[in-house]
């Protein structure tokens, strides 16, 4: 139990679906992000959002729609998505502002399996 | 603007040998350092972390790691890895003002028994 949870775990959607990922930390943190994970590719870095006001996104298109509707939860809109989509999609969350003991490690949930048929 | 770099892809092992796993970082100043593994289907679990003090870190699950600032390092280590530490390790390095690290392309750690 990392304190990041996301739901569902897997998740099997058609091209023409609409259907949402959800992420929620219970570790007082203030930032939350959302990374892809693709077989063969290196982590990327898709949104961060901080105080619940979204300060990167990497180019992402727009099929993906991010909501942060407090500093605790964080979603992910998918709609109209490609094959390529199909990935494990990972939450996180951290401290953005001080240092503290620990500094600003991030701390990850499960993540969710996509499958976009 | 920091970055990380995993040199190996691939490291395989036996059952009960000693690991090391290379981890080189850019950075300009002190940066916070930290390893992670993902195990098949899972997150990215915190296996130790380095901010300041003492260069040679412990982490969980008996791993390591030791930041050497003359070579830009912080290589991962244990002295006997169980099959159980076959996954993902990835590396990431934080600049001091930033909070948003940057993650490197990982290792998969194979063991053989």
């Amino acid at each position: 139990e990392t304190g990041v949870t996301q739901t569902p775990r897997h998740l099997v959607m058609g091209m023409t679906n609409k259907k949402s990922l959800k992420c929620e930390q219970h570790l007082g943190h203030n930032a939350m992000y959302w990374y892809k994970q693709s077989a063969k590719k290196p982590l990327e870095l898709m949104f961060v959002y901080n105080f619940k006001e979204q300060t990167e996104n990497n180019s992402v298109p727009s099929r993906f729609s991010p909501e942060c509707p407090n500093s605790s939860h964080l979603f992910l809109h998918l709609h109209t998505l490609q094959p390529e989509d199909s990935a494990l999609y990972l939450c996180a969350s951290s401290q953005s502002s001080g240092t503290g003991g620990s500094g600003n490690t991030i701390y990850f949930g499960e993540g969710s399996w996509l499958t976009v048929v | 603007a920091q970055s990380v770099t995993q040199p190996d892809i691939h490291i395989t092992v036996s059952e009960g040998a000693s690991l090391e796993l290379r981890c080189n970082y850019s950075y300009g100043a002190t940066p916070y350092l930290f390893w992670y593994v993902q195990s098949p289907g899972q997150g990215l679990q915190l296996l130790l972390k380095y901010f300041s003090g003492d260069t040679l870190v412990q982490g969980i699950k008996g791993f390591e790691a030791e930041f050497k600032r003359s070579q830009s390092s912080f290589n991962l280590r244990k002295p006997s890895v169980h099959w159980s530490d076959a996954a993902e390790y990835f590396c990431a390095v934080g600049a001091r003002g930033s909070y948003i690290p940057t993650f490197g392309r990982g290792t998969s750690l194979i063991v053989h028994p």
